[in-house]
């Protein structure tokens, strides 16, 4: 069974401008989680989308969005980049009931200059 | 909302020695509490978990326990060996709504 899968690896943006961010999960998996880690605050909670439509939100800034497709791939946008956006994007899959494992890709390393 | 504190934030052992690593939570209604492991270049993994109704478990050299009225819960790793050495994370679950700590780096001395 293939794992979580995050495309790009490796993204450098300027500020102002946006970024989109995908995650593939397992197959079979209902439900997409997005966190954001960095060496200050670790890991925070962004959002999770379950059968594509947003369940829990985080507390972060509406410049931070995203979406799940009908096969569960999830997108992340932010817009107006910020350097304080430069962080490690996460994104784990489960299979969406209460309490169920997550299992996380290898992250997408956004540097914003 | 869920705040979940770890501690410590390093922890340096010799090798064959025990760590431990503490984690307290503050929502009651949190039930679920996944420890993850993640190593340089690559994204958490989950070790050991425990739910609200058991107070420890054990897997092998890992072992976690849970006091749900104190409201910590500890990972327990015995035997350490060299791949032992990563960023260990605690957390607690309400709705499928994870909180994380902040981590502790675990470094396994020679």
């Amino acid at each position: 069974k293939a794992g979580v899968t995050q495309t790009p690896r490796y993204l450098i943006k300027t500020r102002g401008q946006q970024v989109t961010l995908s995650c593939s999960p397992i197959s079979g998996h209902r439900s997409v989680s997005w966190y954001q880690q960095t060496p200050g605050q670790g890991l925070q909670f962004l959002f999770e989308y379950f059968s594509e439509t947003q369940r829990n939100k985080g507390n972060f800034p509406g410049r931070f969005s995203g979406r799940q497709f009908s096969n569960s791939r999830s997108e992340m946008n932010v817009s107006t980049l910020e350097l304080g956006d430069s962080a490690l994007y996460l994104c784990a899959s489960s299979l969406g009931t209460a309490n169920n494992e997550q299992f996380f890709g290898p992250g997408t390393r956004l540097t914003v200059l | 909302g869920e705040n979940v504190e770890q501690h410590p934030s390093t922890l340096s052992v010799q090798e064959g020695d025990s760590a431990v690593i503490k984690c307290t939570y503050s929502d009651s209604a949190s039930n679920y509490f996944p420890w993850y492991k993640q190593e340089l270049g690559k994204g958490p993994q989950l070790i050991i978990d425990i739910r609200s109704n058991v107070g420890e478990k054990k897997d092998q050299r890992i072992a976690v326990t849970l006091n749900k009225t104190a409201k910590h819960f500890s990972l327990h790793i015995t035997e350490t060996q060299p791949e032992d050495s990563a960023v260990y994370f605690c957390a607690a679950n309400r709705d499928d709504k994870i909180i994380f700590g902040k981590g502790t780096r675990l470094h396994i001395l020679p």
